[in-house]
């Protein structure tokens, strides 16, 4: 049972763009949705998060929208730029559960 | 900078082998997950301790692989008789208090089961 869906697999974007990411997850018990940005070679790490008591957060050039009725949650990266080419993780998890839920990835390729 | 460390980078085995690889948590966390990551996929949780104490396994673990965590400190994972179904990238990841949140990951060890 695939409890995060993210969308789309691969995503192309001009330098300068905005590339949109999108997670949908089933379980209402998730209260907290992280993003993580992984390198070929390397651990995920933690981009931004948010919990469901807020619609939006923003950190730079990253926002994340939340909508709960829907149960979908999105990335958004202004101003795109060719270092933000990578892989893309959309997480959930209860708070102090142990595990986090992984989406399947999107692979980002920010053009020159 | 004290990061999450995992050791071997890189592993390649035979099939039956047992392999055994280590994960050091960044110092202060008193969490530290194992994940499992095959090629187009996101990180699978296997298990998770808490200090020294595992609190959670998941049920796709087979009873091949076992993880401990003596004195709460560093952890090990152990995968017995192998299978080329095991070639995966293991990434520990470690967080702080008795939270979920921040995980933050080392660089994971890629097995490759020939």
């Amino acid at each position: 049972q695939q409890q995060v869906k993210q969308s789309p697999q691969s995503l192309i974007v001009q330098k300068g763009g905005i590339s949109i990411i999108n997670c949908a997850y089933e379980n209402t018990a998730f209260d907290y949705f992280p993003w993580y940005q992984q390198f070929p070679g390397k651990g995920p790490a933690l981009l931004i998060a948010i919990r469901p008591d807020v619609s939006e957060k923003k950190e730079g050039r990253f926002t994340i929208s939340f909508n709960k009725s829907a149960k979908q949650f999105s990335l958004h990266i202004m101003d795109s730029q060719p270092g933000d080419s990578a892989t893309y993780f959309c997480a959930a998890s209860i708070t102090n559960a142990g595990k986090s839920t992984f989406g399947d990835g999107t692979t980002l390729t920010v053009k020159p | 900078d004290t990061g999450v460390s995992q050791d071997p980078r890189h592993k390649i085995t035979k099939r039956g082998q047992n392999v055994t690889f280590r994960c050091d948590p960044i110092s202060e966390h008193n969490r530290l997950y194992w994940y499992r990551q095959t090629l187009g996929q996101g990180p699978e949780f296997l298990t998770y301790f808490q200090n020294e104490a595992q609190l959670e396994k998941s049920r796709l673990l087979s009873d091949r692989f076992s993880a401990e965590r003596p004195k709460g400190s560093f952890s090990t994972l152990e995968i017995q008789r192998t299978e080329q179904g095991d070639s995966a990238m293991y990434l520990c990841a470690s967080s702080f208090w008795g939270s979920n949140e921040k995980l933050f990951f080392g660089s994971g060890t890629q097995l490759s089961v020939l």
